[in-house]
């Protein structure tokens, strides 16, 4: 079974601290995608950032960067310079080619302290 | 890039009714999906849609569901006779180039069966 594993239910950090929530991923597929969705307290689903599969440099958006190691199927993102903006939940999620479709894990609700 | 937009915001039911829940595209895009999101959990994969037709759908989109675009623009997901358990969010996604092209999330709709 395709199965995406976040094994942090929450987390919480002082502003401006670096965080960073944690994903492992179960394919015997080597062409997939992984991404890293935000969701406030609005509900709307918010892409963070992507990684493809087939790439070895991690991906980095401002302050949201990934740690992508395939070998280990493990997918963490590291937030720095945390703002009290970034509480959320954050959901890792992988999409398989070929499959259209998004598998998702349970979610970390990351918690930001003044 | 721009979401999708979806109406109603929230939507409330009586068991066995009827709900279609509309999606808008805005502007011209080629894959379509539902997902949904009950209270606490994770987000689940209903179906893709693809060239009018579904390429791909989850075991959770039974008998009681169906999707179409009627118009050549909204494109809905129907629910025939609901049941306390659709109590949820759910969420129309989009891609544009491919079926690896990234999924972005209208804001979702909240529907409450009572």
């Amino acid at each position: 079974a395709q199965t995406v594993t976040q094994s942090q239910p929450e987390m919480s950090v002082q502003e401006a601290e670096t965080v960073t929530l944690s994903c492992t991923y179960d394919t015997s597929e080597s062409d997939y995608y992984l991404f890293w969705y935000k969701q406030p307290p609005s509900r709307q689903m918010i892409l963070v950032i992507r990684q493809e599969a087939y790439k070895q440099q991690n991906a980095t958006e401002n302050r949201f960067s990934v740690n992508f190691q395939k070998a280990a199927k493990s997918f963490s993102l590291k937030i720095s310079d945390s703002q009290l903006g970034d509480a959320a939940m954050y959901f890792c999620a992988y999409e398989i080619q070929g499959a259209q479709k998004l598998v998702f894990g349970q979610g970390t609700r990351l918690t930001i302290n003044p | 890039e721009p979401e999708v937009t979806q109406t109603p915001s929230h939507q409330v039911t009586q068991m066995g009714q009827e709900v279609i829940l509309r999606c808008v595209p805005i502007s011209n895009h080629l894959y379509f999906y539902w997902y949904r999101q009950i209270l606490g959990q994770k987000v689940e994969f209903l179906v893709s849609f693809y060239n009018n037709e579904i390429s791909e759908k989850s075991e959770i989109f039974d008998d009681q569901f169906s999707v179409e675009r009627p118009d050549g623009s909204n494109f809905t997901l129907k629910i025939r006779s609901t049941k306390l358990e659709d109590s949820a969010m759910y969420f129309c996604a989009r891609s544009g180039r491919g079926m690896l092209d990234t999924q972005y999330f209208g804001p979702g709709t909240r529907l409450t069966v009572l």
